[in-house]
């Protein structure tokens, strides 16, 4: 069980340049998530969507876009890489984002780390 | 609007001593609490999950975490460190108020002696 896959892992951009972080998942979770970590940041929300064909802000999303055109896969867009987006980008699923019985636990990539030159 | 707060950016303990990290949360609803692990170079893995049953709750590795409402806290603990405890750790709070986000702390390191 591959659980949650972010590609690529490791990229170094130029200022300005554009490029697509890739989240797929197989565990058929309607809620997925991007975050950022920066030291003593902790993660921070960029976009999420609770269900294919919707996204929705978090709490950084300037400079990012996201797409979910299928339910295991959520895009995360960089249009004009800045140095301020240098970090470490997590992608991650839940099964339950909203229950009587609580929220259910994100489970998360390995991550993929992105140097803007 | 619901935060998280960790009282510690670094523990240090030796190795077969207790360990507690701090975490206070504020929560309008009834929150989902969650502790998760980051080794170095790696992502966040689950340690344990508080939500509505049992106050004690306990996770992997001998950690467990107690939910006391009254103090709005989510301490994690452990009664004896070994060296791959070593790692960062986050807490974590959701809740029922429909805005399907889960709001991290900025995280604790902790460093065990030998």
């Amino acid at each position: 069980n591959a659980g949650v896959t972010q590609t690529p892992k490791f990229r170094v951009l130029k200022t300005g340049q554009s490029m697509t972080l890739l989240c797929a998942q197989d565990m058929n979770h309607e809620y997925m998530y991007w975050y950022r970590q920066d030291p003593g940041m902790g993660l921070r929300l960029i976009h999420y969507s609770v269900g294919e064909g919707t996204t929705a802000k978090g709490e950084v999303p300037d400079g990012y876009n996201v797409s979910r055109l299928k339910k295991q896969n959520f895009l995360l867009g960089l249009e004009s890489a800045a140095p301020s987006q240098t970090s470490v980008y997590f992608c991650a699923s839940s099964y339950l984002g909203l229950s009587v019985l609580g929220t259910g636990e994100l489970f998360f990539g390995e991550g993929s780390r992105l140097t803007v030159l | 609007a619901q935060s998280v707060t960790q009282l510690d950016s670094h523990v240090s303990v030796s190795e077969g001593t207790p360990v507690l990290l701090r975490c206070n949360y504020s929560s309008s609803y009834s929150p989902s609490l969650f502790w998760y692990v980051q080794h170095p170079n790696k992502g966040l893995q689950l340690l344990l999950k508080y939500t509505s049953a049992a106050t004690l709750v306990k996770g992997i590795n001998g950690f467990e975490a107690e939910f006391k409402k009254s103090e709005t806290s989510f301490h994690l603990t452990k009664p004896s460190a070994h060296m791959s405890d070593a790692a960062e750790y986050f807490c974590v709070v959701s809740d029922l108020s429909g805005t399907y986000k889960y709001i991290f702390g900025t995280g604790t390191r902790l460093k065990v002696l030998a």
